[in-house]
């Protein structure tokens, strides 16, 4: 059960786009559309932002956006904002019938 | 309202016993299956384990296999973590969560409780 892999940070400015990738293997990411991203700001519960690989909870802003290919998922999220610094972990179902998450990604706006 | 609260962590020496509950109130939690999540200080998120609403499946990671013991109790409205043989590697915030679907269930979490810290040390 190795941890997905994520860059460890990514950066950019206020309404510029930015993607954090997620790769894994044919066992979890590449095998199933159980890709699910969560955003968590320091000293607080994570928050579910996309699951299913591409899909919004309500309350989401479109801004955000989950895709797949092959053994990589990604998160884009466009029209940075201030309030979207915070790191960002994915996660997969695995054959095994577990959940993985990646390492996270800090994202700074600058 | 809606919440998860989780409870019982503190300071426990290695080898010893801890167990975590996360009582659930605004929702029918018997129909909802159930995980643990868990942050050491300063790291990523890493998932424990799950348990199908009903108690009937349970799932768990290969480091915490043998060790932690999920389960439920639905006339309570209660999760439960049954941590034995603890080590060091096992500090960390404790997260109940709830999963997003019934049956099957979805893999993703809709609500998180606050967390409570395990600390091992001697």
């Amino acid at each position: 059960q190795s941890a997905l892999t994520q860059p460890a940070s990514v950066s950019g400015s206020p309404g510029q786009s930015i993607t954090i990738s997620c790769t894994g293997t044919s066992s979890d990411v590449g095998g199933y559309n159980y890709v699910s991203w969560y955003q968590q700001h320091p000293g607080k519960a994570p928050k579910l932002m996309i699951y299913d690989v591409s899909n919004r909870p309500s309350g989401v802003p479109d801004r955000f956006s989950g895709s797949k290919s092959g053994n990589t998922a990604s998160l884009t999220i466009s029209g940075l904002q201030a309030e979207d610094e915070a790191d960002y972990y994915c996660s997969s179902y695995t054959s095994s019938s577990t959940l993985v998450f990646g390492g996270g990604t800090k994202l700074t706006v600058l | 309202q809606v919440q998860l609260v989780e409870s019982g962590g503190g300071v426990v020496q290695p080898g010893r016993s801890l167990r975590l509950s996360c009582a659930a109130s605004g929702f029918t939690f018997s129909n909802y299956a159930m995980h643990w999540v868990r942050q050491a200080p300063g790291k990523g998120l890493e998932w424990v384990a799950v348990i199908w609403y009903d108690g009937s499946n349970k799932y768990y990671a290969d480091s915490v296999k043998g060790r932690l013991t999920i389960s439920r109790d639905n006339s309570k409205n209660t999760l439960y973590l049954q941590m034995n043989s603890l080590r060091a590697e096992d500090t960390a915030v404790y997260y109940c969560a709830r999963d997003a679907l019934d049956y099957p269930i979805g893999w993703y979490f809709d609500l998180w409780g606050r967390g409570t810290l395990v600390t091992v040390s001697s």
